[in-house]
């Protein structure tokens, strides 16, 4: 299957300051990119959908000024925690989809990270 | 939108042996796509097994296989011959072809697979 790579794996950093999480398709175009919280032994909830080259679209619930999406390119999408707060401390993974067969109709993940703000 | 229910939190099945994980899903429309996926605690989303809906004919992937009743909006996954490599959250996910790729995903079911 198709490899989406998320980078870093886990992340410290203290309350105030902002986080950026990288979120890549290795080996197919990602059209769009999702973005997901996952709370202990819950489901994903889905944050955001960016289509590259466009703004992301938010869920109702999720602050788009504090959670910025930017899919600049075809193989690169950022989610930028800002001014990071103890309650957003959170697992966040990143997925991709795309027009080739590859990726055509199917979500890839990355692997993940942890953030923990103190 | 479209939910998706399991209504297993938890399930457990001995090494070797078969175990059904259930999916329901409630829609309107005729064609989508259904989805397993893996979480092991790695928590690394791994695809396990998808379903076009028009297709009757259920997928099947080496050990994993589907029931996908479409009339009965059911897509239940059947594990053969359990591995502890098998133990994980598992989720079934619904696509619409009409909301952008989004996906919508289940709750969960935690299969412990025992020795």
């Amino acid at each position: 299957g198709a490899v989406v790579s998320q980078h870093p794996s886990r992340v410290i950093c203290k309350s105030g300051t902002s986080v950026k999480i990288e979120c890549r398709s290795l080996d197919f175009q990602a059209t769009t990119m999702f973005w997901y919280r996952q709370f202990p032994k819950k489901s994903l909830m889905l944050m955001a959908t960016s289509n590259e080259g466009s703004k992301a679209t938010y869920e109702q619930g999720v602050e788009k000024d504090k959670f910025l999406i930017n899919h600049a390119s075809l193989t690169l999408s950022t989610l930028t925690v800002t001014s990071a707060h103890p309650e957003d401390s959170s697992f966040y993974i990143c997925s991709a989809t795309g027009w080739e067969t590859l990726a055509k109709n199917i979500q890839y993940f990355g692997a993940g990270t942890r953030l923990s703000v103190l | 939108a479209q939910t998706v229910t399991q209504s297993q939190p938890e399930m457990s099945v001995q090494e070797a042996e078969t175990v059904t994980l259930s999916c329901t899903y409630d829609t309107s429309e005729s064609d989508y796509y259904l989805f397993w996926y893996k979480q092991p605690p790695s928590r690394q989303m791994i695809l396990v097994i998808r379903q076009e809906a028009y297709k009757q004919q259920n997928a099947t992937e080496n050990r994993f296989s589907v029931n996908f009743q479409k009339a009965a909006k059911s897509f239940s996954l059947k594990i053969s011959d359990s591995q502890l490599g098998d133990a994980a959250m598992y989720f079934c996910a619904y696509r619409s072809p009409n909301t952008g790729n989004q996906f919508y995903f289940g709750t969960g079911t935690s299969l412990t697979v025992i020795p």
